[in-house]
């Protein structure tokens, strides 16, 4: 089946390091790929989303990166803060269709 | 601020009794969806409105599961019969654009506890 999934479960970076999460996806027909950020008891809010036909694309402290040949997207985030700890979900949204497809999520940990 | 509003915001039944959870969108936004979220995983899609039509309801796990948007704008989701697998975090989204967008805004969800 058609899935989007993530390599690491929980990321543990430094305040003031760089982090990367990563995601894995499988569906073709994906147009957009989104980056969600979900803190505890709380809705998870959009960061930032690349379309199918770029590779890369930056926000505020953030970078998506999307490699189309192996399927794979990524969320740089620069000068980590402890306000960054959170659970990132990666999504993605086929082609002419409305609902989110979710993966699993990573916990990322911010040592101070 | 005017964000996505859902209430209650944690419901605990006993197996058999039938739920209804709110949904507040954002004013003015077409599209409303709804998430379920298990622990530990991402939200999986149930069911999706543009304004009062229900487009998509193909994640709605079973005819146990209801949902409706009379007016367009406030949305409920009702659950009969709950079983403990049903419990979960309730999500639900709004966006602006008829198509659905890729940025959905979500409320704070519902927990929702079947014993």
């Amino acid at each position: 089946g058609e899935s989007v999934g993530l390599h690491l479960p929980t990321l543990s970076v430094q305040e003031g390091d760089n982090s990367i999460i990563n995601c894995a996806y499988s569906n073709s027909a994906s147009d957009y790929f989104i980056w969600y950020k979900q803190e505890s008891g709380k809705g998870p809010q959009f960061i930032i989303d690349i379309r199918s036909n770029m590779d890369k694309r930056q926000g505020q402290r953030v970078t998506v990166l999307l490699n189309k040949t192996v399927k794979h997207l990524s969320l740089q985030i620069a000068a980590t803060q402890p306000g960054d700890s959170a659970v990132y979900f990666c999504a993605e949204k086929a082609g002419g269709g409305n609902k989110l497809t979710f993966g699993t999520g990573t916990q990322l940990k911010v040592e101070l | 601020g005017a964000g996505v509003s859902q209430s209650p915001r944690y419901k605990v039944a006993k197996r058999g009794q039938d739920v209804a959870l709110r949904c507040d969108p954002i004013s003015g936004h077409v599209s409303l969806f709804w998430y379920q979220q298990a622990l530990g995983q991402g939200p999986e899609f149930l069911t999706y409105f543009q304004n009062e039509a229900q487009l998509d309801k193909s994640g709605l796990p079973s005819d146990r599961f209801f949902a409706e948007r009379p007016e367009g704008s406030v949305s409920t989701l009702k659950i009969q019969r709950t079983q403990q697998e049903d419990s979960a975090v309730y999500l639900c989204a709004s966006s602006l654009v008829l198509a659905g967008g890729r940025e959905q805004f979500f409320g704070p969800g519902t927990r929702l506890t079947v014993l």
